[in-house]
């Protein structure tokens, strides 16, 4: 199985702030790594496929980056919209999540 | 638009079987280029992948769970179906449908809304 770690677990900004959630795969995932957003009582939704490609609809403050094992959610200009729980997802070898970033307003 | 929509029994007895569907609408799920998943939420946050069925009928299940899971398409009413057997407390959680884009490699595009399935006696 690989092995997804995030962090954070969770994060305090301020509306404004620029934030970034990274996440570490146990193995090479060929860039197959997606972000979601979850909201309470809420299913996921996607924000980012392929490491960097952004969903239709999704703003474009939202943004991803990485390769090989390490890769990153950065957040340019936070809205209040954005404060909810945010989880990466391999999908190079079945799917593996990561734990979760709750994004906390300060 | 896609639509998934979960349903099934939200209190199942230790050692039975859970059984869910997922009815899809505003698309088929005979089509080709999708993956239809399975994925449970426990309380408190972590997302698990228990499996997913081509349009061909072919699956792929997690390996700890493989041995207790099912998952079938019934084209006629456009559904996906679940069977998770020898149910424990641990696996108490929200189940989810869910659509994997494969062709454009967007991984999860579409889910259901969810639905708790609790194990208790």
């Amino acid at each position: 199985d690989i092995q997804m770690t995030q962090s954070p677990s969770t994060l305090s900004a301020s509306v404004g702030d620029r934030v970034t959630i990274t996440c570490r795969a146990s193995q090479s995932i060929s860039g197959w790594l997606a972000w979601y957003q979850q909201k309470p009582g809420k299913a996921p939704n996607l924000l980012i496929y392929k490491t960097s490609i952004l969903e239709s609809g999704v703003p474009s403050r939202f943004s991803g980056s990485g390769s090989g094992t390490e890769f990153t959610l950065t957040i340019s200009s936070l809205q209040p919209d954005d404060f909810a729980t945010y989880y990466c997802q391999q999908y190079n070898n079945f799917y593996t999540f990561g734990q979760g970033t709750k994004l906390e307003i300060k | 638009q896609v639509q998934l929509q979960e349903s099934g029994p939200g209190l199942v007895k230790p050692s039975q079987t859970l059984s869910l569907s997922c009815t899809v609408s505003g698309g088929s799920i005979s089509s080709g280029g999708y993956y239809w998943s399975w994925i449970r939420q426990y309380p408190g946050k972590g997302l698990e992948w228990i499996g997913y069925i081509y349009y061909t009928g072919s699956t792929y299940y997690k390996p700890s769970l493989k041995s207790r899971v099912s998952i079938s398409l019934d084209t006629s009413k456009n559904q996906v179906s679940l069977k998770l057997t020898s149910v424990t407390a641990a696996d108490t959680a929200v189940y989810y449908c869910a659509r994997e884009e494969r062709q454009l490699g967007r991984s999860v595009d579409y889910w259901g809304q969810g639905t708790l399935v609790t194990v208790s006696s």
